[in-house]
């Protein structure tokens, strides 16, 4: 069954202390991984698409990557405003998204 | 154009009433999907269709749960006879053709009493 799983569930860093987000997946089909933010009570905000192993994509301080089992999201020199909870999703060779849990985000100042 | 629109933005009901959910897409994308959303969990796809046909059904949609597209613009999700398992945030999300990226509308969030 196509499965998508985020790591860590949460994570406190200081400001300015840069880290990364991993999301592995299993899915019939890659069509394409996506990366949202999300901040409480609002939907989630569309970040990234990534369609292929070895691709790279950049947004201000944040930087995706994905390889054939799993993706990372770093973040670089975060500031509290980054603050948020991270998702992952891809979409199979059926048009059906799957979404992880999510990584819970804490900068402090 | 200001993006995905839900309404409600909050529906609070009785267990055994029907409550119904708009959403409005943005308006040249041709894919509407919605998806359940509970608290420390990622969206749950439940329903998308590609302008007014309902292409794919997760099992999760019981015989409860009906979404329409009519004319392909709007969509309604219904949920008949609530039980309080349903209370959650129901998302709904569009996008264009072959483009995958969704775009989320705010949600509208269910407290069932």
């Amino acid at each position: 069954e196509d499965q998508v799983t985020q790591s860590p569930e949460a994570l406190r860093l200081q400001e300015g202390e840069s880290s990364s987000l991993n999301c592995s997946y299993t899915v019939s089909g890659l069509r394409g991984l996506f990366w949202y933010r999300q901040d409480p009570g609002k939907g989630p905000e569309f970040l990234f698409t990534l369609y292929s192993a070895g691709e790279e994509k950049e947004k201000e301080r944040l930087k995706a990557t994905l390889t054939k089992k799993e993706s990372f999201l770093h973040i670089t020199a975060p500031k509290p405003e980054d603050s948020a909870t991270y998702l992952c999703a891809v979409v199979d060779n059926f048009n059906k998204f799957y979404f992880g849990s999510g990584t819970k985000l804490n900068v402090k100042p | 154009d200001t993006g995905v629109s839900q309404d409600p933005r909050h529906k609070i009901t009785k267990r055994g009433q029907n409550v119904t959910f708009r959403c409005d897409p943005i308006s040249e994308h041709n894919r509407l999907y919605w998806y359940r959303q509970t608290l420390g969990q990622g969206p749950e796809f439940l329903t998308y269709f590609q302008n007014e046909a309902q292409l794919e059904k997760s099992r999760l949609l019981s015989d409860r749960f009906s979404a329409e597209r009519p004319k392909g613009s709007f969509s309604t999700l219904e949920i008949q006879r609530t039980e309080q398992g349903d209370s959650a945030m129901y998302l709904c999300a569009s996008s264009q053709g072959l483009v995958y990226e969704q775009y989320f509308g705010p949600g509208t969030r269910l407290t069932v009493t």
